[in-house]
This record gives C-alpha cells, sequence and structure tokens, in this order.
C-alpha cells in the first residue's frame, strides 16, 4: 500500500497562499490522491483529489508532479478558518467490491495566524 | 438532510460494559465506515460495508461487532469495552465508485472506559 509523508506542522499568514507538501513515493498508477482536513474535534471534510492532472476547486488546488511521487495542495487565501490537520492520503481499493479505504496518517497541523 | 449522525455524543462505561454506537445516513449512500481516533493521531479503520448485508475488518477490528441493519443505518458493538477502547469513534458513509471515493463523516462519539 502506497504511504504518504507530510510536515508535522506548518504556519502561514491570513490571507496568504498555504502550500502543504505531501510525498507518496511508491504510489501505483491507478492509486489517487486525496486530501482531507479535520477542525478541531470535528469529523475530517474531503477537500480534493486528483489522479495526475492539477485539479482546482472552491477550496483548494492540487498540484501533483508529473511522476506523481508527491503533491501540493494550495489553500489561496488562508483564513483563520482554515487552521486544521490537513491529511493528505492515497487511495487504496481492496476486496472485489472495489471498496477503497482511507488510511490517515497523522497529517499536517495548519496553523493559519492573524 | 441531516447528513451523517451518530449517537450518542458522549459516554463513559466501565471496563466490561457493554454498548452500541448508532449511525445513520440520509444520503442514499452504499458504502459505510467506523473510525476511531485516538489522541494526536490519524483515524484508523474499524469496520466498512461496502452495502447493505455485507461487512469487512478494517485496520483495527479486534473487540468490535458491526451490524449493517439497512441501507441506512451502520452499527458499532463493544461486547466488552476495555480502556484501550477509549477513543473518538466516527462513522461515515459515501458512494464509493472506482475513480472516486468522498467519504462525509459524523460529528463523532466520545467514549471513555474507566
Amino acid at each position: 500500500d502506497a504511504k504518504t509523508t507530510q510536515p508535522t506542522s506548518m504556519d502561514c499568514a491570513e490571507g496568504r497562499a498555504a502550500n502543504l507538501p505531501c510525498n507518496h513515493s511508491t504510489i501505483s498508477g491507478n492509486e489517487y490522491v486525496y486530501w482531507y482536513r479535520q477542525i478541531h474535534s470535528q469529523g475530517p471534510q474531503y477537500i480534493i483529489h486528483g489522479l495526475k492532472n492539477n485539479e482546482t476547486n472552491e477550496m483548494a488546488s492540487l498540484i501533483i508532479t508529473e511522476d506523481r511521487k508527491s503533491s501540493t495542495l494550495i489553500l489561496p487565501h488562508a483564513t483563520l478558518r482554515d487552521t486544521a490537520v490537513y491529511y493528505c492520503i492515497v487511495r487504496v481499493a481492496y476486496g472485489s467490491s472495489n471498496t477503497g479505504k482511507l488510511i490517515f496518517g497523522q497529517g499536517t497541523t495548519l496553523q493559519v495566524k492573524p | 438532510n441531516a447528513g451523517v449522525t451518530q449517537t450518542p455524543k458522549f459516554q463513559v462505561l466501565k471496563t466490561g460494559q457493554s454498548m452500541t454506537l448508532q449511525c445513520a445516513q440520509d444520503m442514499n449512500h452504499n458504502s459505510m465506515y467506523w473510525y476511531r481516533q485516538d489522541p494526536g493521531m490519524g483515524l484508523r479503520l474499524i469496520y466498512y460495508s461496502a452495502s447493505e448485508g455485507t461487512t469487512d475488518k478494517g485496520e483495527v477490528p479486534n473487540g468490535y461487532n458491526v451490524s449493517r441493519l439497512n441501507k441506512r443505518e451502520f452499527s458499532l458493538r463493544l461486547e466488552s469495552a476495555a480502556p484501550s477502547q477509549t477513543s473518538v469513534y466516527f462513522c461515515a458513509s459515501g458512494q464509493d465508485r472506482a475513480f472516486h471515493n468522498e467519504q462525509f463523516f459524523g460529528p463523532g462519539t466520545r467514549l471513555t472506559v474507566l
């Protein structure tokens, strides 16, 4: 199973872009990169996912390197409400039902400061 | 729509007691999941259900049983609670597809076993 490596913590100034890196050097060709975040004590929230192309939605952008061994989540204008733990996850599919198991690591704690 | 609901929100048990955590979703999702989160850790999958009538073990199933009562409801039972099961329990649901697995999480149940 592909594993991910993320920095334990990062700081970002309010209004600036937050760039959260993730390494997944053993990712397989058919595995997707997912990002979730968990705001204090709440259930995790889906942010974005991608396979090999860069992706953008209303919350964030996802940049995946050409060799797919790493990716970066970008929050373009971080606010105090973006303070959370951010999880980079490689989706593992297993079982005949093809159910995808999300393996959560320890994530990156992003602190957005005024 | 309520999304994913969990009951109870808080529970204190004594060692050896049993209890059932309830989870329901109103999004017509096929897949449902139970995770636990220990302090400072990421989420770990206990059990999941790819569809009504099926359940499978996740990373940490020992000490737990589950029931997929119908498409909406997925319960987690602790037959004989132990202090090591003190944790926050999250239920999630998703419409798992081959290329996308967005999971929606409930607010969690905070369980303390004395």
